[in-house]
């Protein structure tokens, strides 16, 4: 599997603490996006970033922070401000010419915050 | 703002019998509708699209403006159709989709 990866599969820490989240992608697509998937809630958008150096807030961007420095990468800061950071994060990219706005995801990362 | 319903959360069919995963919308403009699957262990993938009206793995899914649904639908479920199903919404500008809960389809023997 190739396209868009995620690291590491699994990340504990500890209350109080930031932690980022890398997603890398080889498919020279334009836009990319990270999610967080909780049992029973689908898939909830925090933030998506269209182009290199520009990225907006999704539907649930508070304590949550990211960057957009490189075409292929779009890291994830949870910071000690999220209220519930336990969860599931999957991230996608997508490319209207390449893709025709099909989103491709990565295979995720677990974070448990205790 | 737009929003996406799926009304249930867990939806059990014997192998060989109809079935059908319910997705209704809101959103003021002209949507596009998409269907996800995520199998055990492997990526949440499309599944397919309201704008290719084609059938995929058996699965077909139409879009009603009128009553703002995109259910989808299969006429005989195999065992290896269990997944959970995503609807999603992308609005008529942007790249950005709106998801709806999931439905966790088993497909019993």
């Amino acid at each position: 599997d190739g396209g868009i990866t995620q690291s590491p599969k699994y990340l504990f820490r500890k209350e109080g603490q930031n932690v980022t989240l890398s997603c890398e992608q080889n498919l020279n697509h334009d836009a990319m996006y990270w999610y967080r998937q909780d049992p029973g809630q689908g898939l909830r958008l925090i933030y998506y970033s269209q182009i290199v150096n520009d990225f907006q807030k999704g539907d649930i961007a508070e304590g949550y922070s990211v960057s957009r420095e490189k075409k292929e990468s779009f890291p994830l800061t949870v910071t000690s401000a999220q209220k519930n950071p336990t969860a599931f994060y999957l991230c996608a990219s997508s490319d209207r010419a390449l893709s025709g706005y099909e989103q491709y995801f990565g295979p995720g990362t677990r974070l448990t915050v205790t | 703002a737009q929003r996406v319903t799926q009304p249930e959360k867990l939806l059990s069919v014997f192998k060989g019998a109809p079935v059908e995963l319910k997705c209704n919308y809101s959103y003021s403009g002209s949507p596009e509708l998409f269907w996800y699957v995520q199998y055990s262990r492997q990526r949440l993938q499309l599944l397919l699209r309201h704008i290719s009206r084609e059938s995929i793995k058996g699965f077909t899914a139409d879009l009603n403006k009128g009553e703002t649904s995109f259910h989808l639908k299969k006429p005989f479920a195999q065992e290896e159709d269990s997944a959970m199903y995503y609807c999603a919404l992308k609005e008529t500008s942007g790249s950005r989709l709106t998801f709806g809960e999931g439905t966790q389809l088993t497909v019993n023997p």
